[in-house]
């Protein structure tokens, strides 16, 4: 069965730290997103990428960068962790760009503590 | 401007019976979808239901249905006969043209089922 799985479920990290968080899926989809989810916010769109080679910034881009070398994986990268980067962070993908009927699969989180 | 609003922070309803929860929606386009994902307390995002703007029916699937009144701009969630595994946080969300077909959530509902 296709599907999209997130690495590490849980990382602890230091202030000032770079770090990756890995997202990974086997549908084929060109679309794939990151979320960062904080209480009282829903989801918050970080970066967005609709094919190899492409990405977009989403609404709380400032801190991260993703990166597009080939369809299943979109990297998401903190290039110096901050206090306020502590979220669940949520990988998806989607069929259709310009669509507005497909829904999202979604990995299943990372818990990112920055101490 | 919030999109998507769900004015319900938590809700504890009895077990087997009915549940709506609430949302509102903010859009001047004419095409779009909402949607409605489930959170249980694993993490995990689980698609439930999908409602466009043009379909002239609400949409149902299983226990779950969706009340669409376009003039009000409100696509509430009903749950038939809850259950409880229907614990957990539900999340309601939009895909339009003018938000380049992103996803815009709103803030959950948290849903308690009590026996």
């Amino acid at each position: 069965d296709a599907e999209i799985t997130q690495s590490p479920r849980h990382k602890i990290t230091e202030t000032g730290r770079q770090v990756t968080l890995a997202c990974h899926q086997t549908w084929n989809h060109n679309n794939m997103f990151w979320y960062r989810q904080d209480l009282g916010h829903g989801l918050r769109l970080i970066h967005y990428s609709y094919g190899v080679q492409d990405t977009n910034k989403g609404e709380v881009s400032d801190g991260y960068s993703v990166s597009r070398s080939n369809t299943e994986d979109l990297p998401l990268t903190l290039e110096s962790a901050a206090s306020s980067q502590t979220s669940v962070y949520f990988c998806a993908s989607s069929e259709i760009q310009g669509a507005w009927n497909t829904e999202a699969f979604f990995g299943q989180g990372t818990r990112l503590t920055v101490v | 401007a919030q999109k998507i609003t769900q004015t319900q922070p938590g809700m504890f309803v009895q077990e087997k019976e009915a549940v709506t929860l609430d949302c509102t929606y903010d859009t001047s386009d004419q095409s779009y979808g909402l949607f409605w994902y489930k959170q249980p307390s694993s993490g995990e995002m689980i698609f439930l239901i999908y409602q466009g703007s043009y379909d002239e029916q609400n949409a149902t699937e299983g226990r779950y249905s969706l009340n669409f009144q376009k003039a009000r701009k409100s696509a509430n969630l009903v749950i038939s006969a809850s259950q409880l595994g229907d614990s957990a946080m539900y999340f309601c969300a939009m895909r339009q043209e003018d938000s380049n077909y992103q996803l815009i959530w709103g803030a959950g509902t948290k849903l308690i089922i009590k026996p």
